[in-house]
């Protein structure tokens, strides 16, 4: 079968760096998102890795290994307003994305 | 504005009723989706349409059905609403269907409730 691993609640301070693993094992692979869940909103979008290497935008940064079925997130200077889940999806190789079911982060002050 | 809009945000029902879902994107999206979230927040596809054909039909009931007027409206129909219906109903779009694609982008949701 088809799975996404990630934790499903992480706790940082305020200011901190705070790393967001997953995990995957899908039928094929054409790419990974990462999107940001705010409570009670929909998912927005946070980056996109297809090849094997570290993305970065702005403070949220976005590392692959296809080999190792493996993606983190990585979110630096964290603010507050990062307290949200963060999803993990695969796209498989029917083009078919599978989710997985998020990790909630709590930012502290 | 340029959004994916759907209505209502809050839904909520008897057993045995019929609702309905709207959802209108105005990105000029050529695929649309419908996703359900369950309580334990893992998104699930329902449905999705490409150019009114639809490419998408996961193994959900036949009480559920899209319609979709145009290529920028997707709603979703709910016969004989059940208790486990109760969750996050996401609309979404996308340029097209291929890996390549630009990013689902989604709606406010609608959180439908049966009781």
């Amino acid at each position: 079968g088809q799975n996404i691993d990630q934790p499903t609640e992480m706790t940082a301070t305020e200011g901190a760096i705070v790393q967001i693993n997953c995990t995957y094992q899908t039928s094929g692979f054409n790419g990974l998102f990462w999107y940001q869940q705010h409570a009670g909103e929909a998912p927005t979008f946070l980056s996109y890795n297809v090849l094997d290497g570290l993305e970065e935008k702005g403070r949220f940064s976005s590392f692959l290994s296809r080999s190792k079925g493996y993606s983190y997130l990585l979110l630096k200077e964290l603010q507050m307003k990062d307290s949200a889940s963060y999803l993990c999806a695969v796209m498989d190789s029917n083009y078919q994305l599978i989710w997985g079911a998020g990790t909630k982060l709590i930012i502290k002050p | 504005d340029t959004a994916v809009s759907q209505t209502p945000k809050y839904l909520v029902t008897q057993m045995g009723n019929d609702k309905s879902i709207k959802c209108e994107q105005n990105l000029g999206h050529d695929t649309m989706y419908w996703y359900k979230q369950d309580s334990k927040k893992f998104l699930k596809i329902m449905f999705s349409y490409n150019n009114k054909e639809l490419i998408i039909n996961e193994t959900v009931p036949n009480r559920f059905s899209p319609k979709s007027p145009d290529k920028a409206h997707l709603n979703l129909h709910i016969n004989s609403l059940e208790l486990g219906d109760s969750a996050v109903y996401f609309c979404a779009s996308s340029q097209d269907s291929e890996p390549s694609m630009p990013p689902l982008h989604f709606g406010n949701g609608t959180r439908l409730t049966v009781t």
